[in-house]
């Protein structure tokens, strides 16, 4: 079974700091996505990253993909209370066809 | 409208009863899933379908029964309830291809079993 850790589990900060997430594994994944979630409803699509060391940008929100396909990033610059949510990463198995989940890390964006 | 509908939303029903939660895609992707949400767990592979009448089992699926006649519809059946199965319920689909997958989430249906 691959499992994916994501740290920290909560995060509360003030409008306009700056914050990392991380997504870790011991295995390699064919791509990693990150999803955020608000209350009541299913998880958004925010990014996919196929390439070991790919960065990608999405506004105020930076993904990196490491070298070894194994962790990936978020950075959110400058965050907004309209970021607030609970983030998650999956990383997709192209052998076994489907994807596993971090157990997401809610942050709150205090105005 | 084009999507990934589930029903009910909401759904109370005592232990031992059956109950069936419907999904609906209309983007023809070939690959559908269904999660569990629980505090502490976050998303739960139940089970999963590659196309049409080919499923298979995820992370969790004691319990449960699934089946996928046509590409559009994945029902998930709790054959006889137990509170354990309470739970926010997702289903999502895929085009999966390439080497990457990305999926798309219905809005989850909130089951209660009391």
């Amino acid at each position: 079974t691959q499992l994916l850790e994501q740290s920290p589990q909560f995060l509360s900060i003030q409008e306009g700091e700056n914050l990392t997430v991380y997504c870790n594994s011991s295995s390699v994944f064919s791509s990693l996505q990150w999803y955020r979630q608000e209350p009541g409803e299913g998880p958004v699509l925010l990014v996919t990253v196929v390439t070991g060391g790919e960065v990608k940008k999405l506004k105020r929100l930076t993904f990196q993909f490491g070298d070894a396909r194994k962790d990936s990033s978020l950075h959110i610059t400058a965050a907004q209370p309209g970021d607030t949510g609970l983030y998650l990463c999956a990383g997709f198995n192209t052998n076994a066809g489907k994807s596993t989940f971090g157990d997401g890390t809610t942050l709150t964006v205090k105005p | 409208d084009a999507g990934i509908t589930q029903s009910p939303r909401y759904k109370i029903t005592e232990t031992g009863r059956q109950v069936t939660l419907m999904c609906h895609q209309t983007w023809s992707h070939s690959y559908m899933f269904w999660y569990r949400q629980d505090l502490g767990h976050g998303l739960r592979l139940i089970y999963y379908s590659a196309a049409a009448d080919i499923t298979d089992k995820g992370e969790v699926p004691d319990g449960y029964v699934v089946s996928r006649s046509k590409t559009e519809n994945f029902p998930l059946t709790l054959e006889s309830a137990t509170r354990s199965q309470t739970s926010v319920y997702f289903c999502a689909s895929s085009g999966q291809g390439r080497g990457w997958s990305e999926a798309f989430f219905g809005q989850g249906t909130r089951l209660t079993v009391v």
